[in-house]
């Protein structure tokens, strides 16, 4: 399978800025989605970028995607209690058939 | 947003037992559905692709004998874990990609969860 791949753990104080990182090998991916699962629940969709785009901006939300490097990042800004929780980068594949996850990373916000 | 409906949330077993999780598309049509497992602190693990209509593809590694699924409408595809055993115990998420005829292909791609299964068998 591919290989999506995070640091487990980030801690941030609330009100700052977290970046959340995440790195892929398969050069042939065409979206890269950003999850959010709370404890005991599902995944919930964030936010995507199409393979072509550079940058996406959602509200408090900033993807940016590096294709060269295959590294794809998660700011959050303003960074709430409300945001902990583990977040997990995804990406398809050309065929749209599979999408393969990372390890997730956990976001603890200290108040 | 598409809603996907997984029930039960939890369940508690007796090893040996087979035990049905539903997962339903409440409001788009659901050719595909993915069956990932999870176990604790670790990524989800795709376990097989259920289609519409047609049998099941599995993940190598996956038993599909064990692992029963039935995809037998465009809204609702079952996993069935057939004589269950501890080992088995874990956390089952389904997901449903909305194909919807004329939909934007970035609306197409996404891929929506349940709110997942914890089976405990003891």
């Amino acid at each position: 399978g591919e290989d999506v791949e995070q640091s487990l753990f980030l801690s941030v104080r609330e009100g700052d800025s977290s970046v959340i990182n995440c790195t892929y090998t398969d050069s042939s991916s065409t979206y890269l989605y950003w999850y959010k699962q709370e404890p005991g629940a599902g995944l919930q969709l964030l936010t995507y970028i199409f393979s072509n785009m550079d940058m996406k901006q959602d509200q408090r939300l900033t993807v940016l995607l590096n294709k060269k490097d295959k590294h794809l990042s998660l700011r959050i800004a303003d960074t709430q209690t409300g945001d902990s929780a583990i977040y997990f980068c995804a990406e398809s594949l050309y065929n749209f058939n599979k999408f393969y996850f990372g390890s997730g990373t956990k976001l603890n916000v200290k108040p | 947003g598409a809603v996907v409906s997984q029930h039960p949330s939890w369940v508690i077993c007796k090893s040996g037992t087979s035990v049905k999780i539903e997962c339903r598309s409440l409001d788009f049509q659901a050719t595909t559905m993915f069956w990932y497992r999870q176990f604790p602190k670790q990524s989800l693990m795709l376990m097989a692709t259920s289609n519409e209509g047609s049998k099941a593809t599995y993940e190598q590694g996956v038993e599909k004998d064990k692992f029963l699924i039935n995809h037998a409408s465009l809204t609702l595809s079952t996993l069935t874990v057939t004589s269950a055993h501890p080992e088995d115990s874990s956390f089952y998420i389904c997901s449903a990609r909305d194909r919807r005829r004329g939909a934007s292909k970035a609306t197409n791609e996404k891929l929506f969860f349940g709110s997942g299964t914890q089976l405990s068998v003891l």
